[in-house]
């Protein structure tokens, strides 16, 4: 079946640093990619959704220029936490649709990156 | 976007069928429910998902009313490695899934 697969999981940085998170589509391509965060005993809140060959579109609340997104290529999609603030350090997490022949489309998610900025 | 809401925990004992309400009182003509589970510190697996009526795959079976104002989550036959978190998201899966809307989750507790 379709998986997307995100790199790192985990992750641990110094303030002020910035952290690159990688999220692919494995055996599918994906114009289309969604980052997610969550923070702990909490729902996914979606960040913004990734664009292949375009800019990013942004929720309302969330800072473009602090989450920088690229959307290199059908299968690649990354979030770059800039200048990371300790009240960054959540569970970040990517999904990207599917659509079979015939049938709806499919949500398929990433297995998160924790990030803890110290 | 309408809010989705599901008790915040429930708990079971091995063996027993469990039901997770999600209530979705302004779902659109469009939008499908999809039942999706978490376990800590990984991403949402997909378990099932439905239009109207019910559906029954391998691990679950989703109902759905014809007013499709809630639907239910049917785990028959609950095991310890169930426990984890279910989450309702309701929306387009067909154009919109930059507005799918997450319940708030059901923490499911399995004990022996």
């Amino acid at each position: 079946g379709a998986v997307v697969s995100q790199h790192p999981s985990w992750v641990i940085c110094k303030s002020g640093t910035s952290v690159k998170i990688e999220c692919r589509s494995l055996d599918f391509q994906a114009t289309t990619m969604f980052w997610y965060r969550q923070f702990p005993k909490q729902s996914l809140m979606l960040m913004a959704t990734s664009n292949e060959g375009s800019k990013a579109t942004y929720e309302q609340g969330v800072e473009k220029d602090k989450f920088l997104i690229n959307h290199a290529s059908l299968t690649l999609s990354t979030l770059t936490v800039t200048s990371a603030h300790p009240e960054d350090s959540s569970f970040y997490i990517c999904s990207a649709p599917r659509w079979v022949a015939g049938g709806t489309g499919e949500l398929f998610f990433g297995e998160g990156s924790r990030l803890t900025v110290l | 976007l309408a809010k989705i809401t599901q008790p915040i925990s429930m708990d079971s004992y091995e063996g027993q069928e469990v039901n997770i309400t999600c209530s979705h009182n302004n779902i659109a003509t469009n939008d499908y429910i999809t039942w999706y589970q978490q376990f800590p510190s990984q991403g949402p697996r997909f378990i099932i998902q439905g239009y109207k009526t019910k559906v029954t795959n391998e691990v679950a079976s989703l109902f759905i009313p014809a007013d499709r104002k809630s639907s239910t989550l049917s785990l028959p036959r609950v095991s310890l490695s169930d426990t984890a978190v279910y989450y309702c998201l309701v929306g387009d899966m067909n154009t919109g899934f930059q507005k799918l809307v997450f319940g708030t989750g059901t923490r499911l507790l399995v004990s022996p």
